[in-house]
């Protein structure tokens, strides 16, 4: 069946420093990838998307491309700050189910 | 646009009573709305999937009859958690999808803000 598998934390970085979250999933057909992000206390907001191979997401500063070959749907982002501090989750969309992975927790540090 | 509210955002109840969750999409009409459950520093698992105007669908290992779930408009689900119990207390999530948007064939869902649900 179709999964989503995350790097899991938590992660702690200082601010300015470059982010990845790894995320790679297990799909029949085609299925668009999705970052969500939580903050503490709050539900899940759409962060960005992709819904075809070789497409980039991007959004506030974040970055995730859609590698079919690899089957991956890395989340970057070159600068963080200390308002990114959150959990993200990585999730795809097959038909009308969503997958989620199991959530990055982030914290940057001033 | 594509806006999804839950009320109420926290509630804590005594063991025993049932609390009610709202899920409204304030300005478009989900023929499907879901429902998900997180438990602390999980991934959400959803519960089940409701269609206006029809019975829900659960997933496996959900129990129907504890958490019920009535789709009696196109903005409007709700959650019931009878006979609530400490190990009901979790963060209850809600999605929605534009049946007009599906039909054109766009999937997207939008996610509400979540309810803290707390159960003493």
């Amino acid at each position: 069946g179709d999964s989503v598998t995350q790097m899991e934390g938590p992660v702690t970085l200082s601010e300015e420093a470059f982010l990845t979250i790894n995320c790679t999933y297990t799909a029949t057909g085609y299925p668009s990838l999705f970052w969500y992000v939580q903050y503490p206390g709050e539900g899940l907001q759409l962060l960005l998307k992709a819904t075809k191979a070789d497409d980039k997401g991007s959004n506030k500063g974040f970055e995730a491309t859609y590698r079919k070959e690899t089957t991956s749907f890395h989340l970057e982002k070159g600068s963080v700050q200390v308002s990114d501090s959150a959990v993200y989750f990585c999730a795809l969309r097959g038909g009308n189910q969503f997958y989620f992975g199991t959530g990055t927790s982030l914290t940057v540090i001033p | 646009g594509a806006v999804v509210s839950q009320h109420p955002s926290r509630v804590i109840c005594k063991s025993g009573t049932s609390v009610k969750i709202e899920c409204r999409s304030l300005d478009f009409q989900a023929t499907t709305m879901f429902w998900y459950r997180q438990f602390p520093k999980q991934s959400l698992m959803l519960m089940a999937t409701s269609n206006e105007g029809s019975k829900a669908t659960y997933e496996q290992g959900v129990e129907k009859d504890k958490f019920l779930i009535n789709h009696a408009s196109l903005t409007l689900s709700t959650l019931t958690v009878t006979s609530a119990h400490p190990e009901d207390s979790s963060f209850y999530i809600c999605s929605a999808r534009s049946g007009g948007a599906a039909i054109r064939g766009y999937n997207e869902q939008f996610f509400g803000p979540g309810t803290r649900l707390t159960v003493l």
